[in-house]
């Protein structure tokens, strides 16, 4: 089973330009996720995706970010116009539902995640 | 607000030297706290959930433990390639799916 992908795995641009980051989440994977990783700080949520709807984009920094899943199955993360503290590495991840055992306790699917794109902003 | 603050931030061992990483939490309910490993150029990969205090998991040389206010993850008879980053996440009450992560531990295994 192919994990999830993201493209490109570098980008490197100039402050004002327009970037479009692209991940592929696990097939049969409704949730999908995509964080932010600034160097020497934690990883850090942006939006949360359950199939083509954004369940919760509290993350999002700002409006110059864009995120946009059609159809329920691959996502882009577009940033326009790209900043200097825009830069950094940005993971996509996604999971499976919600389910509840027999014994009644309920598991949040574990996460999966890509490989990150590595975005620096000149 | 949610924090994790993970301990030590860097970590070298030689080979066959057990230890343990830490990764203190405060959630507001906890739903579950994570453990990662992470590679150089490479996304995290799960390692461990833990529900409950006193729970604890197992994989090949790491053991993961939780108590209420923290976890450890040990290392027994650690390998080089064991080396990478682990990160440790906490995913708060409320019926968000979001986790709070550490900023990790970098461990390196020399042999």
């Amino acid at each position: 089973e192919a994990g999830v992908t993201q493209f490109p795995s570098h980008s490197v641009i100039e402050k004002g330009q327009t970037v479009t980051l692209r991940c592929d989440p696990i097939s049969g994977h409704d949730n999908l996720y995509w964080y932010r990783r600034v160097m020497g700080k934690e990883i850090k949520f942006l939006l949360h995706f359950v199939k083509e709807s954004k369940q919760d984009e509290s993350g999002m920094p700002n409006n110059r970010f864009l995120a946009e899943r059609t159809g329920g199955t691959y996502s882009t993360l577009k940033v326009q116009p790209a900043e200097l503290e825009d830069s950094g590495v940005y993971f996509c991840a996604s999971s499976q539902d919600p389910y509840t055992s027999g014994r009644g306790r309920t598991y949040r699917n574990e996460q999966f995640f890509g490989p990150g794109t590595r975005l620096t902003v000149l | 607000e949610d924090q994790v603050t993970q301990s030590p931030e860097a970590l070298r061992l030689q080979e066959g030297e057990s230890s343990s990483l830490n990764c203190s939490y405060t959630v507001s309910g906890l739903r579950g706290l994570f453990w990662y490993r992470q590679d150089p150029g490479k996304g995290p990969e799960f390692l461990f959930t833990l529900y409950s205090a006193g729970e604890e998991k197992e994989k090949e040389r790491l053991k993961a433990t939780l108590t209420k206010k923290e976890s450890f993850l040990h290392i027994t008879a650690p390998k080089p390639e064991d080396s990478a980053t682990y990160l440790c996440a906490v995913r708060a009450s409320g019926g968000s799916y979001i986790p709070t992560f550490g900023r990790g531990t970098s461990l390196i295994v020399h042999p």
